[in-house]
């Protein structure tokens, strides 16, 4: 099993323009959540996704958005990017392993950089 | 407000000698907490975590933590230190009653280990 897997690991991006970061959770997790950790900062929550809908959403503008797909994979994109957009984004996958007990891991994660 | 405040940017310790690390947090309902250890250029990996069984968590890679309650506090131990433990660690929170739900981290503690 690869774990949760993420894709591009690096990407480069000018002011104004639009990203789109993928992330497949690891085999039968059927959650998602994705975080913005900028350089010297802790994970920041950006949202969550289950069955295909945002259950959970943090502080973040609508410039981010997301999407979950049948196979419970997801995206996050984001529009107009601005120089403060660059930070490493993470996402976590999620399966309920047993009555409230939560199987979680993280992915490797996604470079974004801004100029 | 809810909040999670690690103590400390920066920990150095001899390879051996006992680490600590303090978190802590505020909550107006009992949360989930957890500890996770980040290598340079990877993402999270969990090391331990507390969801209202035993308050003495024993984790991954000789760490553990203690919740208590009345200090709102989840320290990070271990009792030798080992020269593959310098990383970066977060403490982090679920407020929402659910241990799947968003995280909110710390700023996160670099553990330095000196031979």
């Amino acid at each position: 099993d690869a774990g949760v897997t993420q894709s591009p690991t690096h990407l480069i991006k000018t002011r104004g323009q639009q990203v789109t970061l993928r992330c497949s959770p690891k085999s039968g997790h059927d959650t998602v959540s994705w975080y913005q950790q900028a350089l010297g900062q802790g994970p920041q929550f950006i949202f969550q996704y289950y069955e295909e809908e945002e259950r959970q959403r943090g502080n973040f503008p609508d410039r981010f958005s997301g999407h979950q797909f049948p196979n419970y994979s997801s995206e996050l994109n984001v529009n107009a990017l601005l120089l403060g957009d660059s930070a490493l984004y993470l996402c976590a996958s999620y399966l309920q392993a047993s009555r409230g007990q939560w199987e979680q891991y993280f992915g490797p994660g996604t470079r974004l950089t801004v100029t | 407000a809810q909040s999670v405040t690690q103590l400390g940017s920066h920990v150095s310790v001899s390879e051996g000698a006992l680490v600590l690390l303090r978190c802590n947090y505020s909550s107006s309902v009992p949360p989930y907490l957890f500890w996770y250890v980040q290598y340079p250029n990877q993402g999270l990996q969990l090391l331990l975590k507390y969801t209202s069984a035993a308050t003495l968590v024993k984790g991954i890679n000789g760490f553990e933590a203690e919740f208590k309650k009345s200090e709102t506090s989840f320290h990070l131990t271990k009792p030798s230190a080992h020269m593959s433990d310098a990383a970066e660690y977060f403490c982090a929170v679920s407020f929402g009653g659910t241990s799947y739900g968003k995280l909110t981290f710390g700023q996160g503690t670099i553990l330095t280990v000196h031979p």
